[in-house]
C-alpha cells in the first residue's frame, strides 16, 4: 500500500484562524479522501479530491469552510477556515486503491485543538 | 436507520480467546466490506476487507459475509493484549460511497 504522510500532525489555534493539512502519497493515485473524526466518533467523509476536477463535498460540507487543492496525483491540501471550538478534530486523509478505488489507505492523521 | 451500524462495546475476551465483533448495514447494493483497526491516538490501519458470502480467513483474522441477513463479522482468534483496540467495520454502498460504523472497542486482557 501507499505510504501516506500528513503535516502538521498536530496544531493548536485560535478561533477565527484558519490551518491548512497536507497530504502526501509516495506513488501517483487517482483519488484522494479528506475525513473527519470528532472525539469518541467514527470517521465523516468531508470530500473526494480528484486531480484536475473540483472536490466533490458531501452534505454537511462546503467548499467555502474546507477549502482542497489536487495540484497532483501525489499531493492534496484541506484548509480548515474561520475555525471555531467544534471544528476541533482528527482530520484523515486517505488514498484510493483497487480497480474502483474501494479499498481505502489512511495517512497518520492531523489532530486539530481550536480555542 | 444508520447505514453501518456496530455494538460499540466495550468488548472484553481473555487473553486466548476468540473476539467476535459484528456490524450490519443497510444498503442490499453494498459489495465490499472492510475492517479496519485503529489504536487510541493513530489512524484506522485496514485488517481485512471481504466481497463474497461466506468465510475469508487471514492468519488469526476471520471475516464473515452474510449478504442477505446484511450481515459482517470479523473473529479474532487466540486474542493478545496488542490486539486491544477499536474496530471500525465499512461498507461500501451501491452508489459507491464508503460508509463507517461507530466502532468497536475491543480489551484484551492478559
Amino acid at each position: 500500500s501507499a505510504v501516506i504522510s500528513q503535516k502538521p500532525s498536530r496544531d493548536i489555534c485560535q478561533r477565527g484562524t484558519s490551518l491548512t493539512i497536507q497530504c502526501q502519497v509516495d506513488s501517483q493515485v487517482t483519488m484522494m479522501f479528506w475525513y473527519r473524526q470528532q472525539p469518541g466518533q467514527s470517521l465523516t467523509l468531508i470530500a473526494t479530491a480528484n486531480q484536475g476536477s473540483e472536490a466533490t463535498y458531501e452534505s454537511g460540507f462546503v467548499i467555502d469552510k474546507f477549502p482542497i487543492s489536487r495540484p497532483n496525483l501525489t499531493f492534496s491540501t484541506l484548509t480548515v477556515s474561520n475555525m471555531s471550538p467544534e471544528d476541533s478534530s482528527i482530520y484523515l486523509c486517505s488514498v484510493g486503491s483497487g480497480s474502483s478505488q474501494e479499498t481505502q489507505y489512511f495517512g497518520p492523521g492531523t489532530r486539530l485543538l481550536v480555542l | 436507520q444508520k447505514e453501518v451500524e456496530q455494538n460499540s462495546g466495550p468488548l472484553s475476551v481473555p487473553e486466548g480467546a476468540i473476539a467476535s465483533l459484528n456490524c450490519t448495514y443497510s444498503d442490499r447494493g453494498s459489495q465490499s466490506f472492510f475492517w479496519y483497526r485503529q489504536y487510541s491516538g493513530k489512524s484506522p490501519e485496514l485488517i481485512m476487507s471481504i466481497y463474497s458470502n461466506g468465510d475469508k480467513e487471514d492468519g488469526r483474522f476471520t471475516a464473515q459475509l452474510n449478504k442477505a441477513s446484511q450481515y459482517v463479522s470479523l473473529l479474532i482468534r487466540d486474542s493478545q493484549p496488542s490486539d486491544s483496540a477499536t474496530y471500525l467495520c465499512a461498507v461500501l454502498t451501491g452508489a459507491n460511497n464508503l460508509f463507517f460504523g461507530t466502532g468497536t472497542r475491543l480489551t484484551v486482557i492478559p
